[in-house]
Order: C-alpha cells, then sequence, then structure tokens
C-alpha cells in the first residue's frame, strides 16, 4: 500500500530537549516537504526536498532542521524546540514535477511545554 | 506567488443541508486547483481537482467548478451528511513548483 508514515504520532515535551519526527514513503518520490498546520492560519510549509541531500527552506523554516540521506527518509529535527512550536506537522510527499498526487502523512501532534 | 482565500467558518450544518466554501485564488496562469480535507485525528486526503479553467472535480458527491473568470474555486455539495464533519482545504500549486499553498481550512460540523 502507497502511504507516507510518521512518528510518532503524539509527543509532549518540554523546551529545549531536542526531538526527531520520522517520516517515510514507500513510493520512490522524490519530493518530500514538512508542513506545520496551525489554526487560522492553514498549512505552511517549513522545509522540502527535491531529492537526497537537496533541501530547502520552505515558508517557515526557523527552528527547524531536515536531512534527506535516503529517498525514502525525511526526519524533521527541532534542535531546541520551544512553546511556539507547539503545533500539527504533516510530512508530504509527491514525484518531482506533479502537484496532483501529493500524498500526506496522518500526522504529528506536538506540544512543548 | 500565487494565493488562495478561504471561507474560514466554521460552519455548521443540518444533515441534508446544502454546502457551499467559498475559495477564491490569485495565481499566474491556470494551475491546477485541489481541494483536500481532513477528517478527525487523520491526515489531508485529496478530495477533488481541477486542472484547467471550466473543467469541474467531482468526487463523494462534492463538486467544484474551476471559473477563470471569477478565479473561484467553490466546494459544493447538495445533501450533506454526519460523516461529512472535517476540515476542508482549498490548495493550488506555487509557481509551478511541487509545493502547494494552502488556505486556512473551514471546519464543517454537520449535525444530525
Amino acid at each position: 500500500e502507497a502511504q507516507v508514515t510518521q512518528n510518532p504520532r503524539y509527543l509532549i515535551t518540554v523546551t529545549g530537549k531536542k526531538l526527531t519526527v520520522t517520516c517515510s514513503q514507500n513510493m520512490n518520490h522524490e519530493y518530500m516537504s514538512w508542513y506545520r498546520q496551525d489554526p487560522g492560519l492553514g498549512l505552511r510549509q517549513i522545509y522540502y526536498s527535491m531529492n537526497v541531500e537537496v533541501t530547502d527552506k520552505g515558508d517557515v523554516p526557523e527552528g527547524y532542521k531536515v536531512s534527506r540521506k535516503e529517498k525514502r527518509n525525511f526526519p524533521l529535527i527541532l534542535e531546541s524546540p520551544s512553546p511556539n512550536q507547539t503545533s500539527l506537522y504533516f510530512c508530504a510527499s509527491t514525484p518531482r514535477g506533479r502537484t496532483d498526487t501529493q500524498y500526506f502523512g496522518p500526522g504529528t501532534r506536538l506540544t512543548v511545554l | 506567488g500565487n494565493s488562495v482565500t478561504q471561507m474560514e467558518g466554521p460552519v455548521t450544518l443540518s444533515e441534508e443541508a446544502f454546502l457551499t466554501i467559498n475559495c477564491t485564488y490569485t495565481a499566474t496562469g491556470y494551475p491546477s486547483l485541489f481541494w483536500y480535507v481532513q477528517y478527525p485525528g487523520e491526515g489531508l486526503q485529496l478530495l477533488l481537482k481541477a486542472t484547467k479553467a471550466d473543467d469541474k472535480g467531482s468526487n463523494k458527491g462534492f463538486e467544484a467548478t474551476y471559473r477563470k473568470e471569477t478565479t473561484s474555486f467553490h466546494l459544493e455539495k447538495g445533501s450533506v451528511q454526519v460523516s461529512d464533519s472535517a476540515v476542508y482545504f482549498c490548495a493550488l500549486p506555487q509557481g509551478g513548483s511541487e509545493k502547494l499553498v494552502f488556505g486556512k481550512g473551514t471546519k464543517l460540523t454537520v449535525n444530525p
């Protein structure tokens, strides 16, 4: 089954404690991205990657890092989380050059105390 | 860049009522347009799409027509069900890239 998986689904942590949210896709897609969803703001792109070892900032990259060492994985790293990063996070993937087949993960709800 | 303005809601309807969620866009050229749906506790799913002007996308009883004259892509359903309760997002690609630009979302609650 074609899918994007994220882990963990729920996470409560404290300010400053480094964390990683994993994202994996099994469709051999080149393009992967991370979004955050906040009430009244919709979804905003954090980072994206066009292929292995190619990443770039989205609209709200501050406080986040990513890496793309393998095609299937695109982890989101929060080196020193802060309460304003409390949000719902989605990973997405799509073949390069396509937008009509974008697949989203189930989401990770992060709370930073 | 491309942008989308979406009716924010929330919207509360009774079962079998008619639904319209407004979406207007600003874009260079004529990009594809999308409606995504997010059911409670789940990720986003593509509900329907239209790839060119005057196209009508449809799925699960929902419809939206790509209108370039009014730069709109309003979502409609003739008779909503409790199971349609969800958040709906209008979206379009950003300048020919794979990135999607989303509206702020409209939360729909359908009461029995």
